[in-house]
This record gives structure tokens, C-alpha cells and sequence, in this order.
């Protein structure tokens, strides 16, 4: 089965840059989503397609994604950004659904 | 506005069975796939299971097929999952997810909590 790698844990201090992966095989021919989950809240979409934004996310969030590895990337990071971040893409050999194992993104 | 209710959570014993319903509401809801994903306490994001818009396409994850069934009543704008033989490890927030384009989870409820203990 196919298995999405994220870090544990990204400490940042704040107005400064964190960047989150996820590691796949090929995972640069998928669409890869990220999603944002603070504490007792159901998951928000923060990057979707690789690198788009809804509407309502703030520019600070980009994504991209080449080879085995994508990557979310949040631009002078605050305090609400703290929470944790899942990847996800859907594996067509297998029509499943795959989640990364997540990342908390602690504010210093 | 996109809304879905998730309903049916609560405490039941292990080899019994659950069901789950998503009301949802805002938008066309026989013109989506709809998706179960579930967080066990402390843990990450599992999905379980999709339905496509007619209900023609069904998909489980491993951990779940034979025992889980996904349906959906467009007439009445609700998703359900039928739970059976349910083991402590089913014990999660069972979330219902719409699927937009590029197959993302765009609109997510707020869960519905399963406990299995006996």
C-alpha cells in the first residue's frame, strides 16, 4: 500500500518560515492536498492540487511537489498557525484514499 | 453555505454493531462522492471509506471491508455507514468529508464519536 512520511513535529518561531514534507514514492505524479487541524476541530483544506489556495487561506501557505517529496510550506508563521498537518493523495492502484502520518507545527 | 452533520456515534460493545448518518445541506448533494474518514483518540487521520454520487463506485480501506457498508440516500440528503462486528480499534471520531475536485476532502463535518468497550 502506499504510505505518505511526515515529520512529528516542525518548531518555528514566529514570522519565520516552516516547511513541512511528505515523502511517497513518485508522490510528484499525484495531487497531493494538505490539510490544517487544530485541537478538537475537523480538518480545514490549506493547499489542495500541490500548490492552490481556497479561497480564505492566506497566501502565507504554498505547496509544491517534484520527485518523492511534497512540501507545505507557511510564510511568517503566527501563533494560529499551530496545529497539526496531514498530506494526503489518492492512490489509483489501490482506490484508496492515503493520509500522511501528520506534523504538529509548534509556534516557539 | 456547505454544512454536514455527522449523527449515530456513542458507546457500544465489542462484535456490536453502529450506524452513522451525515445530513448534509448548502449544495448538490447527488453531485458528489462523500467520504467516512475517522481519528482514533490522539492519532492521525484514517480514511475509511467513499461512495461515488450514484452510488455507483464503493471503496473501503482494508481495516474496515466486510465490516463496514457505505450508503447513501440522495432523496434525502444523508450518507450512512453501517458498523458491524466493531473492535476496540474502531474507536474513533468518524467524520464525513465532501470530495471536490482533484479528489480533495473540501468540506468536512465535525465528527461523531465511536466508542467500543465493553
Amino acid at each position: 500500500s502506499y504510505v505518505l512520511t511526515q515529520p512529528p513535529s516542525v518548531s518555528v518561531a514566529p514570522g519565520q518560515t516552516a516547511r513541512i514534507t511528505c515523502g511517497g514514492n513518485k508522490i510528484g505524479s499525484k495531487s497531493v492536498h494538505w490539510y490544517q487541524q487544530k485541537p478538537g476541530q475537523a480538518p480545514v483544506v490549506v493547499v489542495y492540487d500541490d500548490s492552490d489556495r481556497p479561497s480564505g487561506i492566506p497566501e502565507r501557505f504554498s505547496g509544491s511537489n517534484s520527485g518523492n517529496t511534497a512540501t507545505l510550506t507557511i510564510s511568517r508563521v503566527d501563533a494560529g498557525d499551530e496545529a497539526d498537518y496531514y498530506c494526503q493523495v489518492w492512490d489509483s492502484s489501490s482506490d484508496h484514499y492515503v493520509f500522511g502520518t501528520g506534523t504538529k507545527v509548534t509556534v516557539l | 453555505e456547505v454544512q454536514l452533520v455527522e449523527s449515530g456515534g456513542g458507546l457500544v460493545k465489542p462484535g456490536g454493531s453502529l450506524r452513522l448518518s451525515c445530513a448534509a445541506s448548502g449544495f448538490t448533494f447527488s453531485g458528489y462522492s462523500i467520504n467516512w474518514v475517522r481519528q482514533a483518540p490522539g492519532k492521525g487521520l484514517e480514511w475509511v471509506s467513499s461512495i461515488s454520487s450514484t452510488g455507483t463506485y464503493i471503496y473501503y480501506a482494508d481495516s474496515v471491508k466486510g465490516r463496514f457498508t457505505i450508503s447513501r440516500d440522495n432523496a434525502k440528503n444523508s450518507l450512512y455507514l453501517q458498523m458491524n462486528s466493531l473492535r476496540a480499534e474502531d474507536t474513533a471520531v468518524y467524520y464525513c468529508a465532501r470530495e471536490g475536485r482533484q479528489l480533495v476532502l473540501d468540506y468536512w463535518g465535525q465528527g461523531t464519536l465511536v466508542t467500543v468497550s465493553s
